[in-house]
């Protein structure tokens, strides 16, 4: 079973900020919190990954709780390309393939 | 364009039939991996190859079955499958060792009639 668990559906107004939570409440300290998305029909998309740092790259930031027990995804400036599911996924392991999928939160943005 | 490629993109075949599907990546990586997702489940992870070893399989059926000949192809070779074998099937490739992203294909949509 998925260790995360995320709202199942989302809206956000395009040009806005979309921010995805994520509960991972029995995190192990030494496991990722990983977002990827996936758009219709297509392969699953890696977004960002983290420990207990905030991260930003060029698609969006991680932003961790101090306990580690919950985290946001932020889309800074969402646009009707975003529109798709996306994962949550905690991970120790060394593989980066190795992914238990949840049913993740399907955001939909809207013009 | 992910460096992972599928083929076919779509195929429709018999209960009796025999078909495989292929991955290919030429991303240097050294781990590949299947997934299978039905509709409206998560994603499941089937088979996971390190170095061209298997070194997991998730409990497949043994019409299932996959082949890893080298670190840049892997094959799913399917037989006597059933309707509810249809789905979306992942290919993804990554590192072994620390923490690194998974790169996936676009998926082969099965449909078993």
């Amino acid at each position: 079973d998925a260790k995360t668990t995320q709202p199942p559906s989302m809206d956000c107004a395009e040009g806005r900020a979309a921010n995805l939570p994520c509960n991972h409440s029995t995190i192990s300290g030494n496991e990722y919190v990983y977002w990827y998305r996936q758009i219709h029909s297509q392969g699953p998309q890696y977004i960002i990954h983290g420990l207990k740092n905030n991260e930003t790259n060029e698609m969006a930031s991680l932003i961790i709780t101090e306990d580690r027990k919950s985290s946001t995804l932020i889309l800074p400036h969402a646009t009707l390309r975003d529109t798709a599911v996306y994962y949550c996924i905690v991970s120790s392991d060394n593989q980066g393939g190795k992914l238990i999928f949840g049913q993740g939160t399907e955001l939909s943005v809207k013009p | 364009e992910t460096g992972v490629t599928q083929t076919p993109r779509h195929l429709v075949m018999g209960m009796t039939n025999k078909k495989s599907l292929k991955c290919e990546q030429h991303l240097g990586h050294n781990a590949m991996y299947w997934y299978k997702q039905s509709a409206k489940k998560p994603l499941e992870l089937m088979f996971v190859y390190n170095f061209k070893e298997q070194t997991e399989n998730n409990s497949v059926p043994s019409r299932f079955s996959p082949e890893c000949p080298n670190s840049s192809h892997l094959f799913l070779h399917l037989h006597t499958l059933q309707p509810e074998d249809s789905a979306l099937y992942l290919c993804a490739s990554s590192l072994v060792g620390g923490t690194t992203e998974a790169f996936f294909g676009q998926g082969t949509r099965l449909t078993v009639v």
